[in-house]
């Protein structure tokens, strides 16, 4: 069993629907959760960033951390085909400088 | 905000040679690197953690002599592909820790070997 499970996708939704993402993981030790975003090719750019449990929002976004249920969500709303992309979770122990360990990724594709 | 440069983009090389690749931070210092490897469709796999001074730290079943990891300064670190051969196809991604938990990371290199 992995230790951070991510639904590969591909997630297709048309143009303003809300796209809804989520990982599970094992490891009750983790407290720092992100969500990434990554184009083809290219490195993962930060979206979110969330502490222990509780939401975030910031914009179209919002980042759920259910650390009971070892469970995290992201939303987005108003999806728009520049949104199409693929979205890793990741999470850590401690604070910076410790490594991260990812989801497998979830690949989004927004249809105009 | 902080950026993490990485050089080259895309790389061909014929099996056989070495491939470095170059990763720079530009408005800040990174005392750690880490480098990941990532396959077409699947997640970041990370290959080992690099500290600027000592020597690197290798993930189980990376080889150390084949992914030599150089950080020699504070703003550069470096991996070279040694011997490289076509199941070294890949995409490598450096990536920095910042304050407050966050990692900043590199574009990528794809490299083909052929």
């Amino acid at each position: 069993q992995k230790e951070v499970e991510q639904d590969p996708g591909p997630l297709s939704v048309p143009e303003g629907a809300i796209v809804s993402l989520n990982c599970t993981y094992s490891n009750s030790a983790f407290q720092y959760f992100m969500w990434y975003r990554q184009y083809s090719r290219k490195g993962p750019e930060l979206l979110m960033y969330t502490y222990s449990s509780g939401n975030k929002e910031d914009g179209r976004f919002t980042a759920q951390v259910d650390k009971s249920s070892k469970y995290i969500s992201l939303f987005i709303r108003d999806s728009q085909p520049s949104d199409s992309a693929t979205y890793l979770c990741a999470m850590s122990e401690w604070a910076a400088g410790n490594k991260l360990t990812f989801g497998g990724g979830t690949r989004v594709l927004v249809k105009p | 905000g902080a950026v993490v440069s990485q050089h080259p983009s895309w790389v061909i090389c014929k099996s056989g040679t070495s491939v470095k690749i170059e990763c720079r931070s530009l408005d800040f210092q990174a005392t750690t690197m880490f480098w990941y490897r990532q396959f077409p469709k699947q997640s970041l796999m990370l290959m080992a953690t690099s500290n600027e001074g000592s020597k690197a730290t290798y993930e189980q079943g990376v080889e150390k002599d084949k992914f030599l990891i150089n950080h020699a300064s504070l703003t550069l670190s470096t991996l070279t592909v040694t011997s490289a051969h076509p199941e070294d196809s890949s995409f490598y991604i450096c990536s920095a820790p910042m304050t407050g938990s966050f990692y900043t990371f590199g574009s990528g290199t794809r490299l083909t070997v052929v």
